[in-house]
């Protein structure tokens, strides 16, 4: 019973390099979105999905991109990555829209932007 | 716009003592409101959530909140603390004025627990 894996666990990058934040699901959720977490603020919403075909942007989406092409799959893209974007990154999915209902987590990815 | 405190970035408790974390919401209508927990390296996961009803609601390991409206406050309480109960807890608020596709975290409190 996998639930939501992230990979991958630990990256480090330089910046301007790109990279792609996997997430996959296999609870046939519909809903799915994306996190970053840092010390002493939280989880900050990046970007979610409402269903296969279609995101929109959360709280802190710039420098960052996502597509959801299957119900599955949603990564996360960082175009050209900067020192703040040195975070934990949670992925999470859900059967109904994100503020209404349990949210399952991924156990996160570790970046790091030097 | 919605928004949550938690006042307290870390406490400790000893085991076995009662434990009460405090959380407050800023919304203006009827919140859906969560508490998660998050172990050291793991993501997060839900203990309790409160949309109507009832104010005092029951959780997964022994944990309970209480909503009040009037001190907009959903604190979480566990009545006697045990050493695994050690992680970060953030409580959390929805808000069906976005369609509930927005949910807001509080900045979490660190539990440690003494022996």
């Amino acid at each position: 019973n996998a639930g939501v894996t992230q990979t991958p666990k630990f990256q480090v990058l330089k910046t301007g390099q790109s990279m792609t934040l996997q997430c996959a699901q296999d609870m046939n959720h519909e809903y799915m979105s994306w996190y970053r977490q840092d010390p002493g603020m939280g989880l900050r919403l990046i970007h979610y999905s409402v269903g296969a075909g279609i995101t929109d942007q959360g709280e802190v989406p710039n420098g960052y991109n996502v597509s959801r092409s299957t119900t599955e799959d949603f990564p996360l893209r960082l175009l050209s990555a900067a020192p703040s974007q040195t975070s934990v990154y949670f992925c999470a999915s859900s059967y109904v829209p994100i503020g209404s209902g349990e949210l399952f987590f991924g156990e996160g990815s570790r970046l790091t932007v030097l | 716009a919605q928004s949550v405190t938690q006042p307290d970035i870390h406490i400790t408790v000893s085991e076995g003592a009662s434990l009460e974390l405090r959380c407050n919401y800023s919304y203006g209508a009827t919140p859906y409101l969560f508490w998660y927990v998050q172990s050291p390296g793991q993501g997060l996961q839900l203990l309790l959530k409160y949309f109507s009803g009832d104010t005092l609601v029951q959780g997964i390991k022994g944990f309970e909140a209480e909503f009040k409206r009037s001190q907009s406050s959903f604190n979480l309480r566990k009545p006697s603390v045990h050493w695994s109960d050690a992680a970060e807890y953030f409580c959390a608020v929805g808000a069906s004025g976005t369609g509930f596709q927005k949910l807001v975290f509080g900045t979490g409190t660190r539990l440690l627990v003494s022996p």
